[in-house]
């Protein structure tokens, strides 16, 4: 059974850096065929995409948020990690991460739990 | 950008059939997809590729997509159902996943 787990910290201080990890049991990220991706959703509103990782360092990230954003993959501790910088209080959010299937347009096959990052000095 | 609108909210009483729709310029020619968000869980696959539903997701959930509108159907509702739900899709000029706004089913 594939799972996934968010982890980091629950409270950033504003102007600084944000960093989560996702770590996956029961697939390999350097042999699966997908990609990997976070998501979040702030209080009250919807879900809105992040970025997507592939085994070999591909990324593709949100154009709104894509000058703050970086996805890394550690393939040898099966994880990838989410760093978003110089995070304000619009950045309070619940992140996902997920499992990415590429076969006929993307969506998330497989959801993590998701952790609460509140963003406050 | 390319932008999905859903309605906020869609009532129901148990038994009946409920209707949710996304719509979105030309949407029938992209694949969309669906997600159950119950609160204090994670978001849940219900509908790929506009009508397939992942192993486990009851039959009473189905997609159809055409034109400006996707749709989710719920038939014969129960309880269990009432949660938010999003549609999503791949602006493949951009390399961008959408989502909708959401839609918050009700379950009266």
């Amino acid at each position: 059974q594939v799972r996934l787990q968010e982890s980091g910290p629950g409270l950033v201080k504003p102007s600084e850096t944000l960093s989560l990890t996702c770590s996956v049991s029961g697939d390999s990220i350097s042999t699966s065929p997908h990609y990997w991706g976070w998501i979040r959703q702030s209080p009250g509103k919807g879900l809105e995409w992040i970025g997507n990782i592939y085994s070999s360092g591909n990324t593709y990230y949100s154009v709104s948020l894509k000058s703050r954003v970086t996805i890394l993959v550690d393939t040898s501790k099966n994880q990838f990690s989410l760093k978003l910088t110089s995070v304000t209080a619009a950045d309070t959010a619940e992140y996902f991460c997920a499992r990415t299937s590429i076969a006929a347009d993307w969506h998330f096959d497989l959801w993590g739990r998701g952790t609460l990052v509140t963003v406050s000095s | 950008s390319y932008v999905l609108a859903q309605p906020p909210s869609v009532s129901v009483t148990p038994g009946q059939t409920a209707f949710i729709s996304c719509g979105g310029d030309n949407i029938g020619s992209k694949s969309v997809h669906w997600y159950q968000r119950k609160p204090g869980q994670a978001p849940v696959l219900v509908i790929y590729n506009d009508g397939d539903r992942p192993s486990g997701i009851p039959e009473r959930f189905s997609g159809s997509n055409s034109g400006n509108r996707a749709s989710l159907t719920i038939s014969r509702v129960e309880a269990g159902d009432e949660a938010d739900y999003y549609c999503q899709v791949l602006e493949t000029r951009s390399d961008q996943m959408i989502f909708g706004g959401g839609t918050k089913l009700t379950v009266l």
